[in-house]
C-alpha cells in the first residue's frame, strides 16, 4: 500500500512569506499529526487532526496552523515565515486519534527553507 | 516541564554491540518509542515500551525502567546500514490523548 505521502519536499521561502504544506496519509487512516525537526531541538509535536478536527495541538505560536479535509489530507500553514521556521515538516498517520506513535508511519517530510 | 537526554553521537566499530541510553521526565508516561532515522527519510519504528523490563526483536532490543526515568536501545551484531539518527520519544498521555515527546537524537557512525 502507499506511504505516507508529503508535498513538496523541498521549498525556499523567503521572511514574511506564508506557505502551505501537503500530507495524504495512508489509505484508512484518520488520524495526522505534524511535528517539526530541527538540529537543536529535534522532533517537536505541532498538532494532530482526526475526522477534520483537531485533537492536540503543541507550543507553538499561532501563526503555524493546520486542517484536515474529509478524505484526510492534512495541511498546515505557516504564515509570516521566520528565519527560525527553517525546518524539516514532518507528518505521520495513523488509524486511531491520539495514539501518540501507536501505529504512526512517517512520511519523508518537507524541507523548508526560510531566507 | 518535559525532558528527554540521550547523546549526541556515537560511534560504534562493525560486529560490535552498542547501547544508546535515553533518560526522562515528562509530566505523563504512557509508553516509550525508539525510532530509526537515516539522512534525509523518514524515521521508522524500531520499538515500544510500557511496562519494566526487555523487548527483544533480532538485532535490536529496548529496555525500561519507569522507576528510574531511564530507557535503552541495544543494537547488536552492528552492520554499516546501522549509521543513523536514534530517536527516543514518550508518549506523554492516555488514552486518546497521547502525543510523542521526543529527545533530540543520537547520531551513530558505525565504522568497518
Amino acid at each position: 500500500k502507499a506511504g505516507v505521502t508529503q508535498t513538496p519536499r523541498y521549498l525556499i521561502k523567503t521572511r514574511g512569506q506564508q506557505v502551505t504544506l501537503s500530507c495524504s496519509p495512508i489509505s484508512g487512516h484518520r488520524s495526522v499529526s505534524w511535528y517539526q525537526q530541527t538540529p537543536g531541538q529535534g522532533l517537536q509535536f505541532l498538532f494532530e487532526y482526526f475526522s477534520e478536527t483537531q485533537r492536540n495541538k503543541g507550543n507553538f505560536p499561532g501563526r503555524f496552523s493546520g486542517r484536515q479535509f474529509s478524505n484526510s489530507r492534512s495541511e498546515m500553514n505557516v504564515s509570516t515565515l521566520e528565519l527560525g521556521d527553517s525546518a524539516l515538516y514532518l507528518c505521520a498517520s495513523s488509524l486511531a486519534a491520539g495514539t501518540g506513535g501507536l501505529g504512526y508511519t512517517f512520511g519523508s517530510g518537507t524541507r523548508l527553507t526560510v531566507v | 516541564g518535559q525532558n528527554i537526554d540521550q547523546p549526541t553521537e556515537m560511534t560504534a566499530t562493525e560486529g560490535a554491540i552498542v547501547q544508546i541510553n535515553c533518560t526522562y521526565q515528562t509530566s505523563g508516561f504512557n509508553g516509550l518509542f525508539w525510532y530509526q532515522q537515516h539522512a534525509g527519510e523518514a524515521p521508522t519504528f524500531l520499538s515500544y515500551n510500557v511496562l519494566d523490563g526487555l523487548e527483544e526483536k533480532g538485532r535490536f532490543s529496548s529496555f525500561l525502567s519507569r522507576s528510574k526515568g531511564y530507557s535503552y536501545l541495544l543494537l547488536k551484531e552492528l552492520q554499516m546500514k546501522d549509521s543513523a539518527s536514534y530517536l527516543c520519544a514518550v508518549r506523554d498521555g492516555p488514552g486518546n490523548t497521547g502525543k510523542l515527546i521526543f529527545g533530540q537524537g543520537t547520531t551513530l557512525q558505525v565504522k568497518p
